[in-house]
């Protein structure tokens, strides 16, 4: 089944403590984005990468790291999470450069205390 | 700046009866405009799309309509089903210069559809 995973679904942690959202794609695609969904700011983009090594910011990007060693894999990367980053977190798949048909993650709830 | 918007947060409708998202784009570089639904708990699906070059498409019981001279598009859903009760986003693409291809997409804040059996 074509899919993007997404790991944990739920995440509570504290100020200051390093986490990794892991995202993984089954579909081959070369593009993968992170997204942030807060009320009333709908949906957000955080990093995107059109391939291998290859990553850009998005709108929102700071306090964030992503890095793409493979063309599978998406990690999320919170060095110094802060209260203002509890989110509901959404990686994205697509095979096109254009971000046509996104292929979205379950989502991960973040709680950062 | 440039944004995508909703005219109605919120919609409600009794099952059986069609209903129509509205949003409001501002961005007349937008060339690609999509329609996602988000059920709770889950990540936004893919529904149907439009390309700029076109003023309508139908998919299974979904019609996008695109109007550029007002900026508007909507989401026509035939024959509402307690199952389309979701959240549902438009979203705008534009290319971004460089020569990459790559498509800058901007969400709308979404509309809670609420399908009453």
């Amino acid at each position: 089944e074509a899919q993007v995973t997404q790991n944990p679904r739920y995440l509570i942690t504290v100020t200051g403590k390093k986490l990794t959202v892991t995202c993984s794609q089954n579909m081959n695609h070369e593009y993968m984005s992170w997204y942030r969904q807060d009320p009333g700011l709908g949906l957000r983009q955080i990093y995107y990468s059109m391939n291998v090594e290859v990553t850009d910011k998005g709108d929102v990007p700071e306090g964030y790291k992503v890095s793409r060693k493979e063309k599978r894999n998406f990690p999320l990367i919170l060095e110094s999470p802060s209260p203002n980053q509890t989110s509901l977190y959404f990686c994205a798949s697509s095979a096109y450069a254009t971000n046509e048909k996104l292929f979205f993650g379950s989502g991960t709830q973040l709680s950062v205390l | 700046g440039e944004s995508v918007g909703l005219h109605l947060p919120t919609l409600s409708v009794q099952e059986g009866d069609n209903s129509i998202i509205n949003c409001a784009y501002s961005n007349s570089a937008s060339d690609y405009f999509i329609w996602y639904k988000q059920e709770s708990g889950k990540g936004p699906q893919f529904i149907i799309d439009i390309r700029s070059n076109m003023d309508k498409r139908q998919g299974q019981r979904v019609t996008v309509l695109l109007n550029k001279t007002v900026k508007h598009l909507s989401l026509q859903i035939a024959a509402t089903q307690p199952g389309d009760s979701a959240v549902y986003f438009c979203a705008e693409i534009v290319a971004v210069a460089g020569g990459t291809s790559y498509g800058k997409l901007t969400f709308g804040q979404g509309t809670i559809l609420t399908v009453h059996p």
